[in-house]
């Protein structure tokens, strides 16, 4: 069974503070892992997919990289605005060949100016 | 370009009442998915709409049904609500088939609160 554990739950952080979201995983066959934001009541926000190991993908202070076991979201120092919950997700394909997403239970970000 | 829309944006309902959400896929997208989100959990699969078809299920009772229209609109009903099916129902859609490697964009979900 696919599994998708992130770490830390929360992490409170100064503005300018740089640091990193861990999210590892276990599953049959990767097939993309996906990071979303995701604001208090909001849906989830795409933000990167990755495929295969030693893949990075930047989008401004925020980059995600992957290795075979775990990805890591960066952010580099943050302001007050990058304040959210940030998923992963594996991709899951299921016995009847059509895919769906497996994921963790978040990591809350506050960020303080 | 919408975006994946779903409504209501909230809904407070009765224990063993039944309850409609509706949701409208990403122009382009043709498959929907459904997924319910606890307070403080990831959103959990219940089950995936293509072709007017359930595609994949999760582990969710029979309580929980779906439709898929020729627009590809999708609706989730769900019928004798429990206290604990109070959560955040999220809508995604997917590209062509549910099949190729393709992002899911998520509408803004419905609140949902059984009372």
């Amino acid at each position: 069974e696919d599994q998708v554990t992130q770490s830390p739950e929360a992490l409170r952080l100064q503005e300018g503070e740089s640091s990193s979201l861990n999210c590892s995983y276990t599953v049959s066959g990767l097939r993309g892992l996906f990071w979303y934001r995701q604001d208090p009541g909001k849906g989830p926000e795409f933000l990167f997919t990755l495929y295969s190991a030693g893949e990075e993908k930047e989008k401004e202070r925020l980059k995600a990289t992957l290795t075979k076991k775990e990805s890591f979201l960066h952010i580099t120092a943050p302001k007050p605005e990058d304040s959210a919950t940030y998923l992963c997700a594996v991709r899951t394909h299921m016995n009847s060949g059509y895919s769906t997403l497996t994921f963790g239970k978040g990591t809350m970000l506050l960020v303080s100016p | 370009d919408a975006g994946v829309t779903q409504s209501p944006t909230h809904l407070i309902k009765t224990r063993g009442q039944q309850v409609t959400l509706r949701c409208s896929p990403k122009s382009g997208h043709d498959t929907v998915s459904w997924y319910q989100q606890a307070l403080g959990q990831g959103p959990q699969f219940i089950f995936q709409y293509y072709e007017e078809e359930e595609r994949q299920r999760g582990n969710f009772p029979d309580r929980f049904s779906g439709h898929q229209f020729p627009n590809y609109s999708s609706e989730l009903n769900v019928n004798a609500l429990l206290l604990g099916d109070s959560a955040l129902y999220l809508c995604a859609s997917l590209g062509t088939g549910g099949l190729r490697n393709t992002e899911a964009f998520f509408g803004q979900g419905t609140r949902l609160t059984v009372v």
